[in-house]
């Protein structure tokens, strides 16, 4: 039992390129979340969903794109990189709604240059 | 909206001696409330959370916090702590009705020292 798999650890973008963060869970849980955590600010919600082909924007979700095809994948898809978007991104799920435990994946450390 | 307020952004405490970290949340209807710890390099893990009935909760690692409703408080404490605990703790709100999602505090980072 994997949990929340993220990938990749670590990685350099420069201005104005695009990439897409996976995000995995093997436990069945309906919601799933991103969320960025910038150095003393806390983790800000980027986008969650409720289920498969549902999705709906968080707190800060511009220059974010996500999709949800299937129960498992949550990919978090950034166009045209700024330095803005230099963080650690954090995956979550869980299996029910706000009162529910949320798994965190160990995390993608973005640096954008 | 609710939000949450974590009052020290930094606690050095020695080792064994008791530690309190606080928080504050606002909202204008019930909530549910939570501790998330992150050790270095990690993701969040959970500590405890408040749904409902006792104020106490008890958590993992020998942490407990205290739902305090006319204060707007569930104040994070351990009476002897250990080097282990060194780590950042988050405070987390939501509202117990519609669909809104966890707010997070922006973390209290303790450090034991020995």
């Amino acid at each position: 039992n994997a949990g929340v798999t993220q990938t990749p650890k670590f990685r350099i973008l420069k201005i104005g390129q695009s990439m897409t963060l996976q995000c995995a869970q093997d436990m069945n849980h309906n919601y799933m979340y991103w969320y960025r955590q910038d150095p003393g600010m806390g983790l800000k919600l980027i986008y969650y969903s409720v289920g498969a082909g549902i999705t709906d924007k968080g707190e800060v979700p511009n220059g974010y794109n996500v999709s949800r095809s299937t129960t498992e994948d949550f990919p978090l898809r950034l166009e045209l990189a700024a330095p803005s978007q230099t963080s650690v991104y954090f995956c979550a799920s869980s299996y029910g709604g706000r009162s529910e435990k949320l798994f965190f994946g160990s995390g993608t450390q973005l640096s954008v240059l | 909206a609710q939000s949450v307020t974590q009052l020290d952004s930094q606690v050095p405490v020695f080792e064994e001696a008791p530690v309190e970290l606080r928080c504050n949340y606002s909202s204008s209807v019930s909530v549910y409330l939570f501790w998330y710890v992150q050790y270095p390099n990690q993701g969040l893990q959970l500590l405890l959370k408040y749904l409902s009935g006792s104020t106490l909760v008890k958590g993992i690692n020998g942490f407990e916090a205290e739902f305090n409703k006319s204060q707007t408080s569930f104040h994070l404490r351990k009476p002897s702590v250990h080097i282990s605990d060194t780590a950042e703790y988050f405070c987390a709100v939501t509202i117990i009705t519609g669909n809104t999602p966890l707010v997070f505090g922006k973390g209290t980072r303790l450090s034991v020292i020995a």
